[in-house]
């Protein structure tokens, strides 16, 4: 079983539309959770943390459930320039914080 | 300027062959990782380094070797390439209380 799990999509969605990424984590000490956004051929960068008791920037929504391990990514009036894949990261207590990372969940929004 | 510049952006080589890849950073940051990236795995840290003394294995450490030459400088060998090396490879680097953030562009590495 992979440590950190998403649907890879794709999901496809028109502009405008409300749409929503799972990601569940299978180590029981993991301790700081991220969303990372990946565009094409590019390097990924941090998009926002996950914070026990949910948090919000803008359009995104990040929450954390942590007796069901699992992360949520919530995107509201999607835009064009939303389209990328999106990372679930997980660093797990102990180890040197190091990041381990989803295989991603890819988005494209349609015009 | 990038803040963590990798080189080269791209390689073509063959099995067999020794390949380094470089990373440089200006963030002035200790902290450094190499990963690799296939599709549908996500990325995987294959070596990382806290200071110029310091270097650990990741979770795909064979095949692979690193060099701290510096505080900025980190890099990567392949030192006989097999063909399921062929991947992306990302460079980042963390200060020490934050989570590698700071990636670089990436090397597209194919091994014939």
């Amino acid at each position: 079983r992979k440590e950190v799990e998403q649907d890879p999509g794709p999901f496809n969605v028109p502009e405008g539309a409300t749409v929503a990424f799972n990601c569940t984590y299978s180590n029981s000490a993991s301790q700081s959770f991220f969303w990372y956004r990946q565009d094409c051929r590019k390097e990924p960068k941090l998009l926002m943390s996950v914070y026990s008791s949910g948090n919000e920037d803008g359009r995104f929504t990040a929450q954390l459930n942590r007796a069901s391990q699992y992360i949520s990514l919530l995107i509201r009036d999607s835009k064009l320039s939303d389209s990328a894949t999106y990372l679930c990261v997980v660093i797990v207590s102990g180890s040197a914080r190091q990041l381990t990372f989803g295989s991603g969940t890819q988005l494209t929004v349609l015009p | 300027d990038a803040d963590v510049t990798q080189t080269p952006r791209n390689r073509i080589t063959k099995t067999g062959k020794r390949i380094m890849l470089e990373c440089s950073q200006t963030k002035g940051h200790d902290r450094m990782y190499w990963y690799r990236q296939d599709p549908g795995l996500g990325l995987r840290l294959i070596y990382y380094s806290f200071d110029v003394k310091d270097i650990n294995k990741g979770e795909i450490s064979d095949g692979y070797s690193v060099s701290r030459q510096a505080q900025a400088k980190f890099s990567l060998s392949l030192e006989s390439a097999i063909p399921n090396q062929t991947a992306l490879y990302f460079c980042a680097t963390s200060d020490p209380n934050s989570q590698p953030q700071h990636f670089g562009d990436g090397t597209r590495l194919s091994i014939l």
